[in-house]
């Protein structure tokens, strides 16, 4: 089954600086891949999303991630991170055999200002 | 024009009492969710449905019964409620084969039993 790792908890950033978190998944044959953020008392909204073509896709926010498939990852980026950034990022995926969306354990993003 | 709205947005309520959530879409997606999130912010699908057939039923307690009386609406209602029950309770939509688009999430529902 595939499945999505998050080896990050915490992460803290200073304001301006670039942002890499990290997104590892397992399976046999190209993923659908996903990246949501969740702010404080809020929903998930949608980043972006990755299922083939172009290997780094552009999300909402100025957030990109890379599909690297010999890396088995899906890294989301910022080149500038903002104190509104603060919030929980969690990478997702389908799991075979169906419409079921699988999460990781997601990753905090701290902002210091 | 909130796309997938749930009611309450939070509920507190005593362990053995029966409470419900309410899930509206308006995207004219034909499937919904419910997910669960625990206090370590982790996120587990218990229930889908798709044009009002249940399609996903995860290893959930029989305390938690969903409903959808059409493919805008799904509710979720939980019998005897106990401390563990306490989460964020998510729902989602999407068009069948959301791999391509996703599932849009609604704001969530803060369950506290106390």
């Amino acid at each position: 089954a595939q499945s999505v790792t998050q080896p990050d908890i915490h992460i803290t950033v200073s304001e301006g600086a670039s942002l890499e978190l990290r997104c590892n998944y397992s399976y046999g044959a190209t993923p659908y891949l996903f990246w949501y953020v969740q702010s404080p008392g809020q929903g998930l909204q949608l980043l972006l999303k990755y299922f083939s073509g172009d290997t780094l896709v552009q999300g909402i926010k100025g957030f990109e991630a890379e599909f690297k498939r010999s890396q088995s990852s899906f890294n989301l980026r910022k080149p500038s991170v903002h104190w509104s950034d603060a919030a929980e990022y969690f990478c997702a995926s389908f799991t075979g055999g169906g419409n079921k969306l699988t999460f990781g354990t997601g990753t905090q993003l701290k902002v210091e200002l | 024009d909130t796309a997938v709205s749930q009611t309450p947005k939070y509920l507190v309520t005593q362990m053995g009492n029966d409470k419900s959530i309410k899930c509206e879409q308006n995207l004219g997606h034909d499937t919904m969710y419910w997910y669960k999130q625990d206090s370590k912010k982790f996120l587990k699908i218990m229930f889908s449905y798709n044009n009002k057939e249940l399609i996903i039923n995860e290893t959930v307690p029989n305390r938690f019964s969903p409903k959808s009386p059409d493919k805008a609406h799904l509710n979720l209602h939980i019998n005897s409620l106990e401390l563990g029950d306490s989460a964020v309770y998510f729902c989602a939509s999407s068009q069948w084969g959301g791999e391509v688009n996703g599932y849009t999430f609604g704001s969530g529902t803060r369950l506290t039993v106390v």
